[in-house]
């Protein structure tokens, strides 16, 4: 089962902050999150292991709830650069067999205008 | 570091014909991934390899599908007979071995955007 990613799209004006949920329904191990612009590769952004971390990149965080199997990436002071489709890739607790593919999420369209 | 390549980055094909796409991993990189990705959707796994065994394969790839990467660095992606269904963003990523099998970052090329027409 893939994860539930909230908002499907958001808009915002430069400056402003913006929230996106990753939730999943299994027992999760890693989240990973990827920025893809129209056309291009997924771009790795940071992976969050289960132990409940909390990591940032420039002004770009996230945070990882195992017990509510949930993270959430974090963006402040939003830039025109940071447009693009937000992934959630998540790595389950399970080790048998097809545990270690990363699942991914439907995506959130973030827009930043002028 | 180069990163991940993949070629050719578009292909346009008519149904029933073979395509096959090539992917370059990242040199020291060896764990290689496919993906299929579709208009609003993350990306899908399709098979993963570990050196040259394959080691994980989807129920998402058919029959009509097959994945080699013969001497541990490139590896190549064949669709036969395709079908418009095929029409995709197929990815290829990779991953530096930890030695838990955890958590690895897998960075993506381009991609090859298919076509059936």
């Amino acid at each position: 089962q893939q994860p539930v990613q909230s908002p499907q799209a958001v808009i915002l004006r430069e400056g402003e902050d913006a929230v996106i949920n990753c939730s999943s329904s299994k027992a999760l191990y890693s989240v990973h999150w990827y920025r893809q612009k129209h056309g291009e590769a997924p771009v790795f952004l940071m992976i969050l292991l289960k132990g409940g971390e909390q990591k940032g990149h420039e002004k770009i965080s996230a945070s990882f709830n195992e017990k509510k199997q949930q993270s959430s990436l974090y963006l402040t002071a939003s830039q025109l650069s940071y447009s693009g489709t937000y992934f959630c890739g998540t790595e389950s607790t399970y080790s048998g067999a097809g545990s270690y593919q990363l699942t991914f999420g439907k995506g959130t369209k973030l827009s930043v205008i002028p | 570091d180069t990163g991940v390549s993949q070629d050719p980055r578009h292909k346009i094909t008519k149904r029933g014909q073979n395509v096959t796409f090539r992917c370059d991993p990242i040199s020291e990189h060896n764990r290689l991934y496919w993906y299929r990705q579709t208009l609003g959707q993350g990306p899908e796994f399709l098979t993963y390899f570990q050196n040259e065994a394959q080691l994980e394969k989807s129920r998402l790839l058919s029959d009509r599908f097959s994945a080699e990467r013969p001497k541990g660095s490139f590896s190549t992606l064949e669709i036969q007979r395709t079908e418009q269904g095929d029409s995709a963003m197929y990815l290829c990523a990779s991953s530096f071995p930890r030695g838990y099998r955890r958590a690895e970052t897998q960075y993506f090329g381009p991609g090859t955007r298919l076509l059936v027409l």
